[in-house]
């Protein structure tokens, strides 16, 4: 698509139950981010993909945190039985991630997907 | 880990005036993206700075990857209501297969 497309926009939730949050990223764009933006806060890394490579999941916050990327397109970001300090905007972005190419690793950002947690 | 500080957080000014926001690193980044962000949306990129020493421009913007690549500032001269918002740097080690380390965040208001 024409941008980074990410959904449900809004998600309330109860407190334990899981939820999924969907990224669908600029098509060619191999390279896929998902950030976490608590309120009136900076963007907090979680995971990134990258082509085939194994992801980088340093920024996962705990075990009920997960992501995976099928087909190196569609990104699903679950966190299991979340807790109130879950609530928050998740972000994602994609890049074009080609090495040597200027310009190519500029992270384009969905609108987010705001989590809140009852 | 790595880090990023932003200065100053918030900021009020009168409209028509200049803006000048820094970001700086105790770790030395190859990449220095500034990103602008309204509410309810996801940040935009305003401009790329690949090269130490390097300066870029955009319409009223200009932002510098500064020498020792540590840091990178970013001005916006005769500001405009539509101005307000967050700007967020975010620094990345190389310039391919590595996350960005975002700072904090400049919450910027313009006063008419």
């Amino acid at each position: 698509g024409a941008g980074v497309s990410q959904s449900p926009s809004n998600k309330v939730t109860e407190k334990g139950k899981d939820v999924e949050l969907r990224c669908d990223p600029i098509s060619g764009h191999t390279a896929l981010y998902w950030y976490r933006q608590s309120l009136g806060q900076g963007l907090e890394f979680l995971i990134y993909f990258q082509g085939n490579s194994a992801p980088d999941k340093s920024g996962l916050p705990s075990d009920r945190f997960s992501a995976e990327r099928t087909g190196g397109s569609v990104s699903t970001l679950t966190i299991q039985r979340t807790q109130q300090e879950d609530s928050a905007v998740y972000l994602c972005a994609s890049s074009l991630d080609v090495r040597g190419k200027r310009g190519a690793n500029v992270l384009t950002f969905g609108a987010g997907s705001r989590l809140t947690v009852l | 880990g790595q880090q990023l500080n932003q200065s100053p957080q918030s900021m009020f000014i009168q409209e028509g005036e200049d803006v000048s926001m820094n970001c700086t690193s105790s770790s030395i980044f190859n990449t220095w993206l500034w990103y602008k962000q309204d509410p309810g949306e996801g940040p935009v990129l305003l401009i790329a700075l690949y090269k130490a020493g390097e300066l870029t421009s955009n319409g009223r913007l200009t932002a510098q990857f500064g020498i020792t690549r540590k840091d990178s500032f970013l001005n916006i001269s005769a500001s405009i209501p539509s101005d307000v918002g967050i700007y967020f740097c975010a620094g990345q080690l190389g310039n391919y297969g590595q996350n960005f380390v975002f700072g904090p965040g400049t919450r910027l208001s313009v006063l008419p």
